[in-house]
């Protein structure tokens, strides 16, 4: 059974550094997703890493993919207040499957 | 930009009583889903349904829940007689295949 692994589960950070959220799986994952949520509301995506080496920027986000390490990245550049979030990566098996995602980053930045 | 929509957005009810959640996915979409997520914590898979029935369904789906397409558009996940342990948010999603689509949840409290 796949499972989902992200640290650090809580990170704060002041506006203008740079930061890492990191997001291991257990076995091979068809693909890896990034989801942001605000405080009680819905899961808005982000990306969708489909192969080894896949790399893609929005914004201050950049979100890779490692499949030989098994692992995501999420990288911060230059915080900003409004990227105060909890921020879940999610594998899963195959097209149509059902998601399993990590315990999530509650990412908080402080000016 | 089409959505998924949930209704109620929250719902209180009785320990033993049923609740229907009810979701509209996005219109063309094949799969469906309903996750669930205890206040804090990670984001838990239910049940996936395509082709008008369950494809999988996690260990949490016992025979307490069950999920219909009554027509064409309507997703609901009826909860049979409700414990405590239910109180948490529900989240419909749908896809084509791949990314999915999250609704806004449905907040449920069993008192």
């Amino acid at each position: 059974e796949l499972k989902v692994e992200q640290n650090p589960l809580f990170l704060s950070m002041q506006e203008g550094k740079n930061y890492t959220i990191y997001c291991n799986y257990s076995t091979t994952s068809d693909r890896l997703y990034w989801y942001r949520q605000d405080p009680g509301k819905s899961l808005e995506s982000l990306f969708v890493l489909l192969s080894n080496g896949a790399v893609k920027q929005e914004g201050r986000l950049m979100a890779s993919l490692d499949t030989k390490a098994r692992l995501s990245t999420l990288h911060i550049t230059a915080a900003v207040h409004d990227l105060s979030a909890t921020y879940f990566c999610a594998g899963d098996y195959n097209q149509g499957g059902k998601l399993i995602f990590g315990q999530g980053t509650e990412l908080s930045v402080k000016p | 930009e089409p959505e998924v929509t949930q209704t109620p957005s929250h719902q209180v009810t009785q320990m033993g009583q049923e609740v229907i959640l009810r979701c509209v996915p996005i219109s063309n979409h094949l799969y469906f889903y309903w996750y669930r997520q205890i206040l804090g914590q990670k984001v838990e898979f239910l049940v996936s349904f395509y082709n008008n029935e369950i494809s999988e369904k996690s260990e949490i789906f016992d025979d307490q829940f069950s999920v219909e397409r009554p027509d064409g558009s309507n997703f609901t996940l009826k909860i049979r007689s409700t414990k405590l342990e239910d109180s948490a948010m529900y989240f419909c999603a749908s896809s084509q295949q791949g990314l999915q689509y999250f609704g806004p949840g449905t907040r449920l409290t069993v008192t």
